[in-house]
């Protein structure tokens, strides 16, 4: 079984500025098959980004992923409000294997 | 507009069974592969099953394989969970969500339901 690793934990920043998450594997993601989520309180996981880099439907571009491999990052640009939130990276390269990550918090400082 | 609602959570004792649904809108849903996921109260997601368009292929994580059963109704555009032999550890909020790809058993979700509660508890 893969295990995904997020860093860090918790997150403290403030509005406008960036943000980068990472996730880390225990071994090679088949294909880059990486996607992560987001998920504010109460609320079901929103998928952000798939296949490591590709932005999901409706996502704004101030949300984007990269890596390969092992090491990949979620960024955020310019940070808005409605972005402070709970963070997953999961894989799905090793159905049905598939795994999440711990998650990453990010909060407003 | 997509929408899964799921049903039948609830209170349970160890040992005992449950089934859950999920009601499925606003999709073609028999071109795509659907799946249960749940999440235990302050921890991360799960994946727990996963079926595929036309039933042919199923997925079970370790943890569940050989008590719960996954199945699903295209003509009621319907997802089940049968669940047996509970247990205390799998007391969870469990979404029913959407495959991304189009007849495809990617297992990434762009839609999930709001989840139902299931507590394993004497």
């Amino acid at each position: 079984e893969i295990v995904l690793t997020q860093s860090p934990g918790t997150l403290s920043l403030s509005p406008g500025e960036g943000a980068t998450l990472s996730c880390r594997a225990s071994q090679s993601v088949s294909s880059n098959y990486l996607a992560w989520y987001q998920q504010t309180p109460g609320q079901a996981p929103r998928l952000l980004i798939y296949g490591a880099s590709s932005r999901a439907s409706g996502i704004p571009d101030r949300f984007s992923g990269s890596g390969s491999g092992t090491d990949f990052t979620l960024t955020i640009s310019r940070l808005e409000p409605e972005d402070f939130a709970v963070y997953y990276c999961q894989q799905y390269g090793s159905s049905p294997r598939i795994t999440f990550g711990q998650g990453t918090r990010l909060e407003i400082k | 507009e997509v929408q899964l609602v799921e049903s039948g959570g609830g209170l349970v004792q160890p040992g005992r069974s449950l089934r859950l649904s999920c009601a499925a809108s606003g999709f073609t849903f028999d071109d795509y592969a659907m799946h249960w996921v749940r999440q235990a109260p302050g921890k991360g997601p799960e994946w727990v099953s996963g079926i595929s368009w036309n039933s042919a292929s199923i997925g079970y994580a370790d943890s569940v394989k050989g008590r719960f059963t996954i199945s699903r109704d295209n003509a009621k555009n319907s997802l089940y969970l049968q669940m047996n032999s509970l247990r205390a550890e799998d007391t969870a909020l469990y979404y029913c969500a959407k495959d991304r790809l189009w007849g495809s058993y990617s297992s990434h979700f762009d839609y999930w339901g709001q989840g139902t509660l299931v507590t394993v508890s004497s």
